[in-house]
């Protein structure tokens, strides 16, 4: 199993450049979650979702979109990259079920915007 | 509004020393406490849960609710427990969202 991965790994992008990155999941999670890092903040939750076909905001969820099409990948977009979009980005995802609440982290994805 | 505080950025505790990294958190309901830890070059992963009221690699944390605390202790540091160590919350969303704390970088020196 090779758990939750990230792709890329790192990213520069110009101001007003757009992407896409891509986590995928090989546990058959039913939870799925994006996060920021920044310096002295931690772990800040853009947005997640519950299942295949559902999507919802999480803290941060402004200049960003996601979807899930498939159950296994959880995609975040940038339509328009700002300087304060400068970050490391981590996917997680977690079962169902009762009594398991613990997340499942990937790699990690480090984007500067210039 | 849920809420996490771990009031040290920064901890260097001496090889063989005691070590309790701080957490507090704010929730109005009965919350689920983790702490988290990210090792230099490795994935953030679960060091434990309130929940399973166990110890890992020598670590264990208890929730008080009447100081709405969850400090994560080790009797002796090992070198080898240098991290960052995030303690995070899990309230009542529906997807188990977890709020994190800022994080505590721990250095143990030789």
């Amino acid at each position: 199993n090779a758990g939750v991965t990230q792709t890329p790994k790192f990213r520069v992008l110009k101001t007003g450049q757009s992407m896409t990155l891509l986590c995928a999941q090989d546990m058959n999670h039913e939870y799925m979650y994006w996060y920021r890092q920044d310096p002295g903040m931690g772990l800040r939750l853009i947005h997640y979702s519950v299942g295949e076909g559902t999507t919802a905001k999480g803290e941060v969820p402004d200049g960003y979109n996601v979807s899930r099409l498939k159950k296994q990948n959880f995609l975040l977009g940038l339509e328009s990259a700002a300087p304060s979009q400068t970050s490391v980005y981590f996917c997680a995802s977690s079962p169902t079920g009762t009594g398991s609440y613990e997340q499942y982290f990937g790699p990690g994805t480090r984007l500067t915007v210039t | 509004a849920q809420r996490v505080t771990q009031p040290e950025k920064l901890l260097s505790v001496f090889k063989g020393a005691p070590v309790e990294l701080k957490c507090n958190y704010s929730y109005s309901g009965s919350p689920e406490l983790f702490w988290y830890v990210q090792y230099s070059r490795q994935r953030l992963q679960l060091l434990l849960r309130h929940i399973s009221r166990e110890s890992i690699k020598g670590f264990t944390a208890d929730l008080n609710k009447g100081e709405t605390s969850f400090h994560l202790k080790k009797p002796f540091a090992q070198e080898e427990d240098s991290a960052m160590y995030y303690c995070a919350l899990s309230g009542s969303g529906s997807a188990r969202q977890l709020t994190f704390g800022s994080g505590t970088q721990l250095t143990v020196l030789p």
